[in-house]
């Protein structure tokens, strides 16, 4: 399974884009990339997975570059309802995800 | 009404004692998991499994076990509590083949071993 690197924590303003990298230099090409948050004390929400392509949806926009050894989440306009610890997760499509440490993202009015 | 469900919320117990953390869910998903969260060390798979007759360890299954009563119920037991089982414990389901990486949590239990 490929690891991946995220800083441990970033700050951004409210209404401004948030952009979280993730380093995963070892990937496979049969590992996806997904990203999940969660905000303090609650369970892990599932944000939005891709392979090679980026994607986006009514949460956030994943761009993954084109040698697939690294990834940005986009969040195109952070609220303070958004200030969690984000998870970049590669893995196989097996369903089994394995949590690192993730980004604590901070959104400051 | 929550889709996942967890039972209790919070529980404080001694060590040495049974404990029996319930999880139940409505949206009829084939695949449920068990995790566990300590500060600091993100969350960690202890158990899952992709249908009633499939159980599967996970990354840290030492002093637990599970059990899958109905495709809706997936229990989580410690056997004989010690306290660094003290975590924030959470389930989680999904979808199935068609949808695997799409996990879908419940709120927590906050379990205290004393």
């Amino acid at each position: 399974d490929a690891k991946t690197t995220q800083p441990t924590s970033m700050d951004c303003a409210e209404g401004r884009a948030a952009n979280l990298p993730c380093n995963h230099s070892t990937i496979s090409g049969n590992e996806y990339v997904y990203w999940y948050r969660q905000i303090h004390s609650q369970g892990p929400q599932y944000i939005i997975h891709g392979l090679k392509n980026n994607e986006t949806n009514e949460m956030a926009s994943l761009i993954i570059t084109e040698d697939r050894k690294s990834s940005t989440l986009i969040l195109p306009h952070a609220t303070l309802r958004d200030t969690a610890v984000y998870y970049c997760i590669v893995r196989p499509n097996t369903g089994k995800l394995i949590f690192g440490q993730g980004t604590t993202l901070q959104v400051k009015p | 009404d929550a889709d996942v469900t967890q039972t209790p919320r919070n529980r404080i117990t001694k060590t040495g004692k049974r404990i029996m953390l319930e999880c139940s869910q409505t949206k009829g998903h084939d695949r449920m998991y068990w995790y566990r969260q300590d500060p600091g060390l993100g969350l960690r798979l202890i158990y899952y499994s992709f249908d009633v007759k499939d159980i599967n360890k996970g990354e840290i299954s030492d002093g637990y076990s599970v059990s899958r009563q109905a495709q809706a119920k997936f229990s989580l037991s410690l056997e004989s509590a010690i306290p660094n089982q003290t975590a924030l414990y959470f389930c989680a389901t999904s979808p199935g083949t068609s949808r695997p990486y799409e996990q879908y949590f419940g709120p927590g239990t906050r379990l205290t071993v004393t």
